[in-house]
């Protein structure tokens, strides 16, 4: 059955520190590949999403590529804020979406 | 736009008790889903709606039933609260689903706890 296996948090780093959310997956067909954030107290926003092979998703700095042939989209930014503190959902979806456990980020001054 | 809003944010039950969780969309979308998200985990699906009329089950629907009687309103209900059910409930919402690249819009969540 699909499956998403996504990298196990807490992830504590410095401010201005690099990122990276590994995140790979399973699933029937050809699905489309999103990153949900959740940020204290709210409900999941899309952060960025990729529909098809090597396809680049960008957004707030954050960035992940559609890889085929790894399955993965794995979630990357250069230099994290505190502001970016929340957990990071990847989310396939082939025909429902269906998601990993999240990966809680914290970020220090 | 309001997007997705979910009454009430809180809620606490006895084992045994009833309650319906509303949702409501003002944008128009056919699709819309509730979402369950137990501590330290990922989003489970309950139920979904392809449209007014339509539901379908989830991978985790026992214990819940749903309608979609507009389009802009799916409540879930409880019928004899577990604590197993104790979680934290989203409902979604999404244009339709033959399209993988349309996204899911989130309300913001209602704690239950059933003691």
């Amino acid at each position: 059955g699909d499956s998403v296996t996504q990298m196990e948090g807490p992830v504590t780093l410095s401010e201005e520190a690099f990122l990276t959310i590994n995140c790979t997956y399973t699933a029937t067909g050809y699905p489309s590949l999103f990153w949900y954030v959740q940020y204290p107290g709210e409900g999941l926003q899309l952060l960025l999403k990729a529909t098809k092979a090597d396809d680049k998703g960008s957004n707030k700095g954050f960035e992940a590529t559609y890889r085929k042939e790894t399955t993965s989209f794995h979630l990357e930014k250069g230099s994290v804020q505190v502001s970016d503190s929340a957990v990071y959902f990847c989310a396939p979806r082939a025909n429902n979406l269906f998601f990993g456990t999240g990966t809680r980020l914290t970020v220090i001054p | 736009n309001a997007g997705v809003t979910q009454t009430p944010k809180f809620r606490i039950l006895k084992i045994g008790q009833s309650m319906t969780l509303q949702c409501t969309q003002d944008m128009n979308h056919n699709y819309m889903y509730w979402y369950r998200q137990d501590p330290g985990m990922g989003l489970k699906l309950i139920y979904y709606s392809v449209g007014a009329g339509i539901t379908d089950k989830g991978e985790v629907p026992n214990g819940y039933n749903v309608s979609r009687s507009t389009t802009e309103d799916f409540p879930l209900r409880l019928e004899l609260a577990a604590p197993s059910q104790t979680s934290v409930y989203f409902c979604a919402s999404s244009l339709a689903t033959g399209d993988l690249r349309n996204e899911q819009f989130f309300g913001p969540g209602t704690r239950l706890t059933v003691l």
